[in-house]
C-alpha cells in the first residue's frame, strides 16, 4: 500500500479556498486516490475519489498531477461547519480491500 | 438508503470486564470492517471481513478481541477481558465487494468504549 504525507494542521477563515495536499511518492499503477472527512463524534465520510486529472462533485475538487505523486483536495469558500480531519487514502482491491489511515489534515476554519 | 448501524453508541465499563459491540452493514456490501480510533489518531483496521469470511485480522490483538460475521452479514467485535488502553471509539464500515477502487467504505457513528 502507498503511503500518504499530509499535514497535520491548517487553519483558514471563513470564505476562503482551501486546498490539502497529500503525498503519495509510491502510488501503484491501479491505486486510486481517496478523502475522507470526519467530524468529531462521527465515523470518516467519503468526499471524492480520483485515478488522474481533475475530479469535481458537490462538495470539492480534487487535482491529481500526471505523476500522481500527489493531490490536492480543494474546499471551495469553507464555511465554521467545515471544521474536521481530512484524510487522503490510496489503494485498490487488488491488495485485499486494505485501507489504512494516517493521522488526516487537522482544518480549523475560523470566522 | 439506510447507512451502517452499530450500537451501543456509548458504553463505560471496568478494567478486565467484557464488552461487545454489533454492526448491521449497508445491504448489499460484502465487505465489513472493525476500526479501533483512540483519540487524536486515524482509525486503525481490526478486522476485514469479506462476506463470512476474514481477509485481513493482521492487527486484531487476538488474545482479547474477537469478532465474527455468521452469516456474511451483522459482526459482532467482543473484548474480554478489556484494558484501560481498549479505551476508543469503534467503527464498524462496509463496502461493495465489486468496487473497483477498494476505497469507497461507508462508516457508522461508531462505538464509544472507555475502560476505567
Amino acid at each position: 500500500l502507498a503511503k500518504t504525507t499530509q499535514p497535520i494542521s491548517m487553519d483558514s477563515y471563513e470564505g476562503q479556498e482551501v486546498n490539502i495536499t497529500c503525498s503519495h511518492n509510491n502510488i501503484a499503477t491501479n491505486d486510486y486516490i481517496t478523502w475522507y472527512q470526519q467530524f468529531p463524534s462521527q465515523g470518516p465520510r467519503f468526499i471524492i475519489q480520483g485515478y488522474k486529472t481533475k475530479v469535481t462533485n458537490e462538495v470539492a475538487s480534487l487535482f491529481i498531477p500526471a505523476d500522481r505523486k500527489s493531490s490536492t483536495l480543494s474546499l471551495p469558500r469553507v464555511s465554521l461547519s467545515d471544521t474536521a480531519v481530512y484524510y487522503c487514502l490510496v489503494g485498490d482491491h487488488t491488495g485485499g480491500f486494505k485501507t489504512i489511515f494516517g493521522a488526516g489534515t487537522r482544518l480549523f476554519v475560523k470566522a | 438508503e439506510a447507512g451502517v448501524a452499530q450500537s451501543p453508541r456509548y458504553k463505560i465499563i471496568e478494567k478486565r470486564q467484557s464488552v461487545a459491540f454489533w454492526c448491521n452493514p449497508i445491504s448489499g456490501h460484502a465487505t465489513l470492517y472493525w476500526y479501533q480510533q483512540i483519540l487524536g489518531q486515524g482509525p486503525k483496521l481490526l478486522i476485514q471481513f469479506q462476506n463470512n469470511g476474514v481477509v485481513d485480522d493482521s492487527q486484531l490483538p487476538k488474545d482479547r478481541f474477537s469478532a465474527e460475521r455468521l452469516k456474511g452479514v451483522d459482526s459482532t467485535l467482543k473484548i474480554q477481558p478489556a484494558k484501560l488502553e481498549d479505551s476508543a471509539v469503534y467503527l464498524c464500515a462496509s463496502s461493495l465487494l465489486q468496487d473497483p477502487t477498494g476505497n469507497t467504505i461507508y462508516f457508522g457513528e461508531g462505538s464509544w468504549l472507555t475502560v476505567v
